[in-house]
């Protein structure tokens, strides 16, 4: 039973080239969160997707940053144009239900990608 | 806005010794969920245990267990037995129920000595 899976696990990408990352839920899992990792910090909540639909997308910086889970194939955050400041670690989680389905808030993690600018 | 605070960003503890982690949190939810994490040198984020903030009792799993006090609004963990592998990395994380946003901590770096 695979858990969530996300590659690539390590991305280095120069300033100003785009930045794809991909992520499976786990099976049978229809709702995505994408979080993001700062160095020294906690993971912070970037954006909810369900199949083929952005739920909430608030902690997404407005630019550079887009979010798909389209109705076939693999969740994807895409950052254009990156700068150093996007260095961080990209983790995707998953649930079976939407929050308040009984599903008791509990979403799980991927392993995370890596993301690195140089 | 909920917060979630993790004051010690670092701790040690002798193997096969028990260990307290501390975390505080703020909201004005009356429902929600806290949540311990683990993130090893392999930074995967592993659950470690999960509180329901309705239930009085304390949750346990095998050497992990919290100390919840849902006046005090203060959730730590503790480890006993501590194992080489609890090195890691541990978040403290709250979410309020109905809701998809969990707050994290800034983590605590725990180190297991032999």
């Amino acid at each position: 039973n695979a858990g969530v899976m996300q590659n690539p696990r390590h991305l280095v990408r120069r300033r100003g080239q785009e930045a794809r990352l991909r992520c499976s839920p786990m099976k049978g899992h229809s709702h995505v969160y994408w979080y993001r990792q700062l160095p020294e910090e906690g993971l912070k909540f970037m954006v909810y997707l369900q199949k083929e639909n952005i739920i909430d997308e608030s902690g997404m910086p407005k630019e550079r940053f887009s979010a798909e889970f389209p109705k076939e194939g693999p969740s994807i955050l895409r950052i254009q144009q990156v700068v150093r400041g996007d260095s961080a670690a990209y983790f995707c989680a998953s649930s079976p239900k939407s929050p308040g389905q009984g599903s008791g808030n509990t979403i799980y993690f991927g392993e995370g990608s890596w993301l690195t600018v140089v | 806005a909920q917060t979630v605070t993790q004051s010690q960003p670092e701790m040690s503890v002798q193997e096969a010794e028990t260990v307290t982690l501390s975390c505080t949190y703020d909201t004005s939810e009356n429902n929600y969920y806290l949540f311990w994490y683990k993130q090893p040198p392999s930074r995967q984020m592993i659950l470690v245990i999960r509180q329901e903030a309705y239930k009085q009792q304390n949750a346990t799993e095998n050497r992990f267990s919290v100390n919840f006090q849902k006046a005090a609004k203060s959730f730590s963990l503790k480890i006993s037995d501590s194992q080489l592998g609890d090195t890691a990395m541990y978040f403290c994380a709250s979410v309020t129920s109905g809701t998809y946003k969990y707050i994290f901590g800034t983590g605590t770096r725990l180190k297991v000595l032999a």
